[in-house]
């Protein structure tokens, strides 16, 4: 079973609408992270949160907000999306009890925006 | 000037030689340095670790720290098509803040 599950895996939607992205994890990590990744640019940072009450923004925050219902689930939303929110979006867990470097990425979402 | 920069490729190589992949950096404050491998339609996973300057072999891995020169390569030895992938560098800052940040990627073609 994968330890990092996302849902959606794919999805196609409108501009305008509102869409939720869930990431689930059976590791036991405290830190979670949403990531959009575009070609050419890597993985940009959107939400991170070190544990259920404590939510930050990354670097491209605006037009995302985020909600960690426990520390296993860390889903996202797009309240109005917008064709330059196209992307493949990840989710990540780590451990603060083991330094952080090594995060463990879910299979990632496809979204497209028309 | 992007923090981490990345040549994007594609690298192609024939079966068996050597790929040297690269990054530069630009904030010395940076003192974690990351390899990930990225096959197609798969998250990114955890390839190597290092902490200093200097070399860190693991298997037909070696990843290479230059720190004055802000510089960190990561070479694949005897390179088999399964290393075909999208490698990413990703790099954080030693002091409080656990924030990664990725360069662009490079896309690694291994010829049978």
């Amino acid at each position: 079973d994968a330890d990092v599950t996302q849902t959606p895996r794919n999805r196609i939607t409108k501009t305008g609408k509102r869409i939720m992205l869930e990431c689930s994890q059976t590791k036991g990590h405290d830190r979670m992270y949403w990531y959009r990744q575009d070609p050419g640019l890597g993985l940009q940072l959107i939400y991170y949160s070190f544990d259920v009450k404590d939510i930050n923004k990354g670097e491209i925050s605006d037009g995302y907000s985020v909600s960690r219902q426990a520390q296993a689930k860390f889903s996202l939303s797009l309240e109005s999306a917008i064709p330059n929110q196209t992307a493949l979006y990840f989710c990540a867990t780590s451990d603060s009890r083991r330094g952080d470097n090594e995060q463990f990425f879910g299979p990632g979402t496809r979204l497209t925006v028309l | 000037q992007k923090e981490v920069e990345q040549d994007p490729g594609p690298l192609s190589v024939p079966e068996g030689a050597i790929v040297s992949l690269n990054c530069t950096y630009s904030n010395s404050a940076f003192q974690y340095f990351m390899w990930y491998r990225q096959y197609s339609r798969k998250g990114p996973e955890l390839l190597m670790y290092t902490y200093s300057s200097g070399n860190k072999e693991d298997g037909r891995f070696t990843a290479q720290v230059d720190k004055s020169s802000k510089y960190i390569s990561l070479f694949i030895r005897d390179s088999q098509p399964s290393d075909s992938a999208t490698y990413l560098c990703a790099i954080r800052p030693g002091a409080a803040g656990n924030k990664l940040t990725f360069g662009g990627g490079t896309r690694v073609l291994v010829k049978p």
